[in-house]
Order: C-alpha cells, then structure tokens, then sequence
C-alpha cells in the first residue's frame, strides 16, 4: 500500500490550525494511526484507529478520514507541537506501511 | 511504568551480524496480548518496521527483511533480542523497540517506544 504523506514541510505561527493529509492507494478501512516525532527522540502515538486520541495526548490533536484519504489537525497549534508527523496504515498486516512524514516548522 | 531500553554496538562491519536486546523494566509483556516489535529509521527509508514478537514465541517479520532476521525472547530477563546479519550500508539506521497491540482498533499501533539506538554499518 502506497501512502504519500501531503505536504512534506509546512510553515506555521502558534495558534494556527494545521492539517496534515495522508492518502492510502488503497482502503485501509480505519486503520490508521498518526505519531509525532521530535528531533532525537523516538515518535509518540497520537491517534490510532483513525479517531481515537491516545492516552494523555492533548485533545488539540484530531484524527479523521475517509478509507483512502486520513487528516490529523492540530488546532491551535502550540510551541511544543513543532515536530515531524508520520502516518502508518495497518491493514496491511502484520504492521503496515509507515507515511514519510510531514515537518511542521516555525513560521 | 513499563520502560524499553535498547542496547547492543553502534558499529557493525559489513556483512557481519547486528545484534541488539531490548530489555523491559518497570513491568513485562508476558501475561498479555501485546508484542515487542524492532521499527528501525534511516534518512533514506524513513520508518521501517522490522519483526514483531510475541512471549509466547509467535513472531512476525517484515519481508523484506525476513531471510536475515531473527527475533528471540528470554523470559526469564525479560528482554527481547534482535540479529539482522549480512548486514550493509542500508542497514545504518536508529533501532528502536515498541510495543504493539495486534487487536482491535488500536491494531499495530506503537504505543510505547525506546529511546533508540543508532547502528552504524562501517569498516
């Protein structure tokens, strides 16, 4: 399964709202989950199943989609949220395709 | 609070064999559904999943990968090791350990990662 992450960079002030997009050559019904990743550290689960924020992620971050094409949107967008976002379906078993990321930079 | 940590060399030399543990501290897998899976990253391959496996033995690998991968799991010190051998180049990478669950919605989903450990290939 082919999944091209959109944009690969983008630019943004604290207090935007941001969406990120990932589209799937293929339905993956909803199984799909978005990680964020800071430089040097490992990523971190933020949604999973498409919609379900994960434990002790701020309810900012917001997943939905639609079988092919999945958005995450970080409404108003805080400091600490610049960091690169990665997709992954898991339909595609055993544990799926990885996006390759959006950077989410300070305007 | 469950804690993975992963170790092993940082340099490897062509076509020899990588070999890292991930040991488990603060809790353990046995006694759930959940497995230990090896994801490793590199500029070039951005994300890569490599192998999962549960305590009970059950694996699943990455095809890619599978004819020079080999997970085990020692229960007893509660850590989970990982050999890629023939390894080259493209094996550089960061080398991280993460639980998965393989059930329900949150299926393949990487809830809990190392820190990870960067390996180079060189001679």
């Amino acid at each position: 399964i082919q999944m091209p992450q959109s944009p690969s960079s983008l630019s943004a002030s604290v207090g935007d709202t941001v969406t990120i997009t990932c589209r799937t050559s293929q339905s993956v019904n909803t199984y799909l989950n978005w990680y964020q990743q800071k430089p040097g550290k490992a990523p971190k689960l933020l949604i999973y199943g498409e919609s379900y924020l994960q434990s002790g992620v701020p309810s900012r971050f917001s997943g939905s989609g639609s079988g092919t094409e999945f958005t995450l949107t970080i409404s108003g967008l805080q400091p600490e949220d610049f960091a690169t976002y990665f997709c992954q379906e898991t339909y595609s078993l055993p544990e799926g395709t990885f996006g390759q990321g959006t950077t989410v930079e300070i305007k | 609070q469950l804690h993975l940590q992963e170790s092993g060399p940082g340099l490897v030399k062509p076509s020899e064999t990588l070999s890292l543990t991930c040991s488990v501290s603060g809790g353990s897998f046995s006694g759930t559904s959940y497995y230990c899976a090896w994801i490793r990253q590199s500029p070039g391959m951005g994300l890569e999943w490599i192998a999962s496996i549960h305590y009970s033995g059950r694996s699943y690998y990455n095809s890619s990968l599978k004819s020079r991968v080999t997970l085990s799991v020692d229960t007893s010190k509660n850590r989970v090791s990982l050999q890629l051998t023939s390894v080259t180049a493209a094996d550089t990478a960061v080398y991280y350990c993460a639980r998965v669950s393989r059930s329900g919605s949150s299926r393949g989903a990487f809830d809990l990662w190392g820190p990870g450990t960067l390996v180079t290939v060189s001679s």
